[in-house]
């Protein structure tokens, strides 16, 4: 079984649009993440929710807006999508976010703008 | 800005041969952890470090949690074909918010 899944996997679209990532996580965690990782493979934390209420909220820009319908799920949803927006999205979970800061990431959603 | 220098940015070396590299950051860090990443894929927890001193081992792979809390290394022996990848140290700090902060990666190519 998948502990953390992201679909889709590629997504491939045109500035301007409006697109989603969505995650979910089966390992029972409370804390779940959103990085960006660009073309240098630097990996920066976007968001982080614990328990679906947002507690890490770095500098991203408000195109960006993370939602957790509850604490399985972290999807993000980007609008007016930009050139620079290209990327790899990771998902990550970890057991909660002051302790246990073992993060398990997802697959990866390689994130391309036309 | 980044916060944690990772080197070397990559190693070229024979199957066999001993690997290491590691981590340091001007901050003290209460937490160390090591990630590998394979292409396509997201990071994959290696080993995580709790305690100034700490030396833990995962089969061939063995890290080291600083003793000035500062840095970190990541040694592998007898390097295969597989251990091929993208392996980044990862730390959070003492102080400031709650998130991991992440080394720039150690991209590590082997020749069989």
């Amino acid at each position: 079984d998948t502990a953390v899944s992201q679909t889709p996997k590629y997504l491939v679209t045109q500035m301007g649009n409006d697109k989603s990532i969505k995650c979910e996580q089966n390992l029972g965690h409370d804390t779940m993440y959103w990085y960006k990782q660009d073309s240098k493979k630097f990996l920066k934390i976007m968001f982080s929710y614990n328990n679906k209420e947002l507690i890490i909220n770095e500098t991203v820009p408000n195109r960006f807006s993370p939602k957790s319908p509850d604490k399985a799920h972290l999807n993000l949803h980007i609008n007016s999508l930009e050139l620079g927006d290209s990327a790899v999205y990771f998902c990550a979970s970890s057991q909660d976010h002051r302790h246990h800061n073992e993060q398990f990431f997802g697959p990866g959603t390689r994130l391309t703008v036309l | 800005g980044q916060q944690l220098n990772q080197s070397p940015q990559s190693m070229f070396i024979q199957e066999g041969e001993d690997v290491s590299m590691n981590c340091t950051s001007s901050s003290i860090f209460n937490t160390w952890l090591w990630y590998k990443q394979e292409p396509g894929e997201g990071p994959v927890l290696l080993i995580a470090l709790y305690k100034a001193g700490e030396l833990t081992s995962n089969g061939r792979l063995t890290a080291q949690f600083g003793i000035t809390r500062k840095d970190s290394f990541l040694n592998i022996s007898a390097s295969i074909p597989s251990d091929v990848g993208i392996y980044f140290c990862a730390g959070r700090r003492v102080q400031g918010a709650q998130k991991l902060v992440f080394g720039q990666g150690t991209r590590l190519t082997i020749n069989p």
